[in-house]
């Protein structure tokens, strides 16, 4: 089974308006975090925002913010007054469990978000 | 500004072509990670490093070699470079005291193979 799930390959969305990029995970840790990173054509993984399992409040980074629902393992990121420079490649990643000093990411397949004018 | 650096950005080799690819960081970070990311895919772990233990993944292929010489430097070596290895490699680092262990990564190296 996968880990992290994106359903939406792609999405588009028109400028200023809010969109939400879905996102679900499959762990059996108490002590995960997840992760949502931006991905431009460029090629650099630019991160947004991060989430902790143990975190009671949605975690908001400017016009990111997360909708982090535990119990159905969500963490949906929502991107309100869209810009032409959202348009890109949305990564959702998760790290497992507390190990010594270090965390590997498992990333979700992906959604590429197009913004129009 | 503190960050990771990657050259070259793009790097044509031939098949069977020994290729290295290196990663740089100013952040003093003690944890660096390699990763894989063909077109249109999600990056993949292929191995990191936590000061100057070596791990790696179950799945990387013998092909893959990485070196640390010092705790700012990683360099990923391709023995033999095949046509299904090109793809772009991301280098990230994170920080033991940050308990959410946030990746940073650099801006990737788009390798051929030809």
């Amino acid at each position: 089974a996968q880990k992290i799930t994106q359903t939406q390959p792609g999405m588009f969305v028109q400028e200023k308006e809010a969109v939400t990029l879905d996102c679900t995970y499959d762990t059996s840790d108490q002590s995960y975090g997840l992760f949502w990173y931006k991905q431009p054509s460029s090629g650099e993984m630019i991160f947004l925002i991060y989430q902790g399992s143990y975190d009671e409040q949605n975690a908001t980074e400017g016009r990111y913010s997360l909708n982090f629902q535990k119990a159905r393992k969500s963490a949906n990121l929502v991107i309100s007054a869209s810009q032409l420079g959202d348009s890109a490649m949305y990564f959702c990643a998760m790290r497992e469990g507390e190990n010594s000093g270090y965390s590997t990411l498992t990333f979700g397949k992906g959604t590429m978000l197009l913004v129009s004018p | 500004d503190a960050m990771v650096i990657q050259n070259p950005r793009y790097q044509v080799t031939q098949f069977g072509k020994p290729v290295t690819l290196s990663c740089s960081q100013t952040l003093n970070h003690n944890v660096m990670y390699w990763y894989q990311q063909k077109s249109s895919q999600a990056p993949k772990l292929l191995f990191h490093y936590y000061d100057k233990d070596f791990n790696n993944e179950a799945d990387t292929p013998d092909n893959f070699q990485s070196r640390r010489p010092n705790t700012s430097f990683c360099f990923l070596d391709i023995r033999s470079p095949g046509l299904g290895d090109a793809a772009m490699y991301l280098c990230a680092t994170s920080i033991s005291r940050d308990k959410t262990y946030e990746q940073y990564f650099g801006p990737g190296t788009r390798l051929t193979v030809t």
